[in-house]
């Protein structure tokens, strides 16, 4: 069964509020990936997270992998319209690569 | 970074019939992977495209009904062989360029069977 988990499934916020995607694995990763799929479109690589504990930014987009490498979050400050789209994270565990189940977010203007 | 291309980007098949899929890399990759999507839901992994040797696939797929060529380090292609009206989905080609880096997707090949 799926092994790497996303919450929430959904997400609707107004312009300018924050948002954030929570990714579980239930075995120790070797590293998190992040990746946008805009609607119609396909998974466009944002980050990959290897260390244990690491905080990555990239503009309004903040990456963590947790202490255990078993989670990883993905938080944007500051809700635009651009940032619509569905947000996946996929992890390799052993020689296994999943994908989570991804979060759809929805930007209200 | 690696630019895909896959073609057809969509096609609409009666049952029975087999369409194969192709996916071009503009450099030459160490992996490639064919992922299916259905609408709204998350990849599953079908299988890898190993150049020179038998596809490896994942739990739930077997090479008579997804056959896998890779006959480069730039190229390959999938078959949905037999196709019924559950085999309907998105199909994608990514790319890695080495172990452990980013993958890249292809546009994906949107399957219809009717």
């Amino acid at each position: 069964g799926q092994q790497v988990m996303q919450i929430p499934q959904y997400q609707h916020v107004q312009e300018g509020e924050d948002f954030t995607t929570y990714c579980n694995s239930s075995t120790t990763l070797s590293n998190i990936q992040w990746y946008k799929q805009r609607p119609g479109g396909h998974p466009v690589f944002l980050i990959q997270l290897v260390k244990s504990g690491e905080v990555k930014k990239q503009k309004r987009l903040t990456f963590q992998f947790g202490e255990a490498k078993k989670n990883s979050s993905l938080h944007i400050t500051a809700t635009q319209t651009t940032d619509v789209g569905t947000y996946f994270c996929a992890g390799n565990t052993g020689n296994q690569f999943y994908f989570g189940t991804g979060t759809s977010l929805t930007v209200i203007p | 970074s690696a630019v895909i291309s896959q073609k057809p980007s969509r096609d609409i098949c009666q049952r029975g019939t087999s369409l194969t899929i192709q996916c071009q890399v503009d450099s030459q990759v160490t992996m490639m992977f064919w992922y299916r999507q259905q609408p709204g839901q998350s990849l599953t992994l079908i299988a890898t495209a190993n150049q020179g040797s038998e596809a490896t696939y994942e739990s739930g797929f077997v090479i008579d009904k997804f056959p896998i060529s890779r006959p480069n380090l730039t190229f390959s292609t999938l078959t949905v062989s037999n196709m019924s009206p559950e085999d309907s989905s998105i199909y994608l080609c990514s790319a890695k360029p080495g172990q452990g880096a980013e993958q890249y997707f292809g546009p994906g090949t949107r399957l219809t069977v009717t």
